[in-house]
């Protein structure tokens, strides 16, 4: 089955600097990448994902980056704000399955003022 | 619009003890998840429902742990002969389904904080 790990576990970066937060994947099949965000005693939310016949895709300040021949994806945040400062989840899934999403075990990004 | 949500916020136990989570998924959405999150941990799928469909249990980690949704809405997970592991966050999630080649936003509830004594 899938297999999702995802580095580095803490990431402390300048306020103003860029942070990038790698996923790595074992299921050539998995077609489906979807980044959440969970603040501080906060639920997890969804703030961009991509799928697997796109290489890229941004949003403001966010982007996400796919490499599907080494099945990884990552997370890369440019001009960091406090606001920032979260436990970011990747997940993949193969959508032409039954299969569930399979997540990452998170990374704390600390945003350091 | 409502969100999310889930009852009670906290829950302590005595080891040994049932206990029952409550979701209330967003109106319309037929995809319900739960899912375990231990203490600077990550997300552990427990178990998902799709309309009418037979859930899929796989995630479940043993026969102490079931759920139920009544009527496509509303969800119950039960812990029977709670353990101190099971001391976890305990989170809900809705969509609006998933079909074969397409996969909708998950949009969690707060949760339910467990703590086994």
């Amino acid at each position: 089955g899938e297999n999702v790990e995802q580095h580095p576990s803490t990431l402390s970066v300048q306020e103003g600097d860029s942070a990038v937060i790698k996923c790595t994947y074992s299921d050539s099949a998995s077609n489906y990448f979807p980044w959440y965000k969970q603040e501080l005693g906060k639920r997890p939310q969804l703030i961009i994902d991509i799928r697997s016949n796109v290489g890229e895709k941004k949003d403001q300040r966010i982007a996400v980056t796919l490499n599907k021949t080494a099945k990884h994806f990552s997370l890369h945040i440019t001009e960091t704000q406090p606001e920032d400062s979260a436990v970011y989840f990747c997940a993949a899934i193969r959508l032409d399955s039954n299969y569930q999403l399979i997540w990452g075990a998170g990374t704390k990004l600390i945003i350091k003022p | 619009g409502a969100g999310v949500s889930q009852s009670p916020s906290n829950k302590v136990t005595e080891k040994g003890k049932d206990v029952e989570l409550r979701c209330d998924p967003i109106s319309g959405h037929t995809a319900l998840y739960w899912y375990r999150q231990s203490l600077g941990q990550g997300l552990e799928f427990l178990i998902y429902f799709q309309g009418n469909s037979a859930p899929d249990k796989s995630g479940l980690p043993s026969d102490r742990f079931s759920a139920e949704r009544t009527g496509g809405s509303v969800s119950t997970l039960t812990i029977q002969r709670t353990q101190q592991e099971d001391s976890a966050v305990y989170l809900c999630a809705s969509s609006l389904g998933r079909g074969f080649y397409s996969y909708n936003e998950q949009f969690f509830g707060p949760g339910t904080r467990l703590t086994v004594l």
